[in-house]
């Protein structure tokens, strides 16, 4: 039984740079979902995907952050122009219809 | 918005129980659910509860009651690889986790 698979585990890069993360969701899972995790807090809801369709962004959610899951199976996070308040541990998240969402190990971002 | 509280910290010994409280204010309330989070991992779920009452799952059990607006997490014959944080999330809709901040649990010899 594989999990929820996110790469890269880690990410530094400095300020202003582009960085994309992917998550590789549980097979059979149709809905996929980004949090976000910052140190002492619970995880933060991002966006989520039902499919390919994405039908939510959380108003966390900047122009500089896109997401992506083209053909309803992996999804990527790609965030622009990063900033330092962008630091933190992405999670991805999948579940099949409303069944309790698993989690990946996450990728950790930190902007130099 | 949503204001979900839980203790930040807890201690117990090994082979206690320990009981994590969390009581949470939402718009809408599809479910409460509880997570493991060790330190740089992911989040493992727990149980969850959509009804009053109480879920057993071996040494872990979860009470809800939504009229209060509360929850517990109840740990029993505590083992050193509880040592965690705990995490408690309401989902409001169809599909959004809203989450408090997280209890840590330390077990001590």
């Amino acid at each position: 039984d594989t999990g929820v698979s996110q790469n890269p585990r880690h990410k530094i890069t400095k300020r202003g740079q582009n960085v994309t993360f992917r998550c590789d969701p549980i097979s059979e899972h149709n809905r996929l979902y980004w949090y976000r995790q910052t140190l002492g807090q619970g995880p933060e809801f991002l966006t989520y995907f039902q499919n390919e369709a994405q039908l939510e962004k959380s108003r966390l959610l900047s122009d500089r952050f896109s997401a992506e899951r083209p053909k309803g199976s992996f999804s990527t996070l790609e965030i622009q122009r990063t900033e330092q308040g962008d630091s933190a541990m992405y999670l991805c998240a999948s579940s099949y219809e409303n069944q309790p969402q698993h989690f990946g190990d996450g990728t950790r971002l930190s902007i130099l | 918005g949503q204001n979900i509280d839980q203790p930040t910290e807890m201690t117990a010994t090994e082979g206690a129980i320990v009981q994590i409280n969390c009581t949470y204010q939402t718009s809408g309330f599809n479910g409460l659910f509880w997570y493991q989070q060790h330190a740089g991992e992911a989040p493992t779920f727990l149980s969850y509860n959509v009804l009053d009452g109480l879920e057993e799952k071996g040494r872990f059990s979860s009470f809800l009651s939504r009229s209060k607006g509360y929850s517990y997490l109840l740990l029993k014959e505590l083992q050193m690889k509880d040592s965690a944080s705990y995490l408690c999330a309401v989902r409001e809709d169809d599909y959004k986790l809203s989450f408090g901040a997280g209890t840590t649990v330390t077990v001590r010899a």
